[in-house]
C-alpha cells in the first residue's frame, strides 16, 4: 500500500461546478499535511496547509480527518485556471521529517 | 529575493556519461530534498538531507549521489549506473524535521539522455 494515496482523475467539470478531492495516508504519525498545486511542466507550488481544524482560503477549503487518515480539499465555483494537478503532502515525524507525495490528482475546468 | 534554485533548466547527456545538477537555497533551510517526476506520474523522492554532513536515501536512490557540505547545496549527481534517467528533477527545502513546515520547490532540471 502506498504512504499516500490520491484518486489520480482526471476531473473534468465545468466552469462554476464543485470538485473535492480527498488523500489518504498510511502511517499514524503523520503530522503535517499540505495541498500543492503543479501546472504542466512546472514545479509544484503550496496551495494551502491542512490544519486538525479545517481551514478555508476563498474558493479553497481543506479538511483533515485523523481517525479515517484522509485529508480533503474542496473547491468553489471552479475557474479555467484552476486546471491543474493537485498534490497531497505528507509528513511524518517518525521518517525523520521527510516530505511524502501522492501521486496528484489532474482537474481540467471546462468552459 | 530568497528562493531556491536549479540548474541549469534543461540538460542533454550522452548515454554512459555522469552528470550533476546544481541547487542552491539562500532561505537559511535546514532540510533539502531531491525528487524525480515522470511524464504523468507523481514525485518520486531521491535522497533527503536534514542537516549538513548527513543525507538519507529515499525511495529510488539507486543510480544517484549527493552531498551535503553547505547548507545552501545539495547537488545531484545522476550517474551511468542510472538505467532510465531522462525525467524531470526538482530540488526542494524546507525549514526541517523540527519546523513541519512546507517545502519550497526550485523550476525544476529536465534530463534528457541522448
Amino acid at each position: 500500500r502506498k504512504e499516500v494515496e490520491q484518486d489520480p482523475g482526471p476531473f473534468n467539470v465545468p466552469e462554476g461546478a464543485t470538485v473535492a478531492f480527498n488523500c489518504t495516508y498510511s502511517n499514524s504519525a503523520s503530522q503535517s499535511f499540505f495541498w500543492y498545486r503543479q501546472d504542466c511542466r512546472k514545479e509544484p507550488k503550496l496551495l494551502m496547509s491542512v490544519y486538525s481544524s479545517g481551514n478555508e482560503d476563498g474558493r479553497f477549503t481543506a479538511q483533515l480527518n485523523r481517525a479515517s487518515q484522509y485529508i480533503s480539499l474542496l473547491i468553489r465555483d471552479s475557474k479555467l485556471s484552476d486546471s491543474a494537478t493537485y498534490l497531497c503532502v505528507v509528513i511524518c515525524k517518525n521518517q525523520g521529517g521527510k516530505l511524502i507525495f501522492g501521486q496528484g490528482t489532474e482537474l481540467s475546468v471546462k468552459p | 529575493d530568497g528562493g531556491i534554485t536549479q540548474s541549469p533548466k534543461y540538460l542533454f547527456r550522452k548515454e554512459g556519461q555522469n552528470v550533476t545538477l546544481s541547487c542552491e537555497q539562500n532561505l537559511n533551510h535546514d532540510a533539502m530534498y531531491w525528487y524525480r517526476q515522470d511524464p504523468g506520474q507523481g514525485l518520486r523522492l531521491i535522497y533527503y538531507s536534514q542537516i549538513v554532513n548527513d543525507f538519507q536515501k529515499g525511495d529510488i536512490a539507486e543510480g544517484y549521489s549527493v552531498s551535503r557540505e553547505k547548507k545552501e547545496s545539495f547537488p545531484l549527481t545522476v550517474t551511468s549506473a542510472q538505467k532510465n534517467p531522462t525525467a524531470f528533477y526538482l530540488c526542494a527545502s524546507s525549514i526541517g524535521q523540527f519546523g513541519n513546515t512546507e517545502a519550497f520547490f526550485g523550476q525544476g532540471t529536465r534530463l534528457t539522455v541522448v
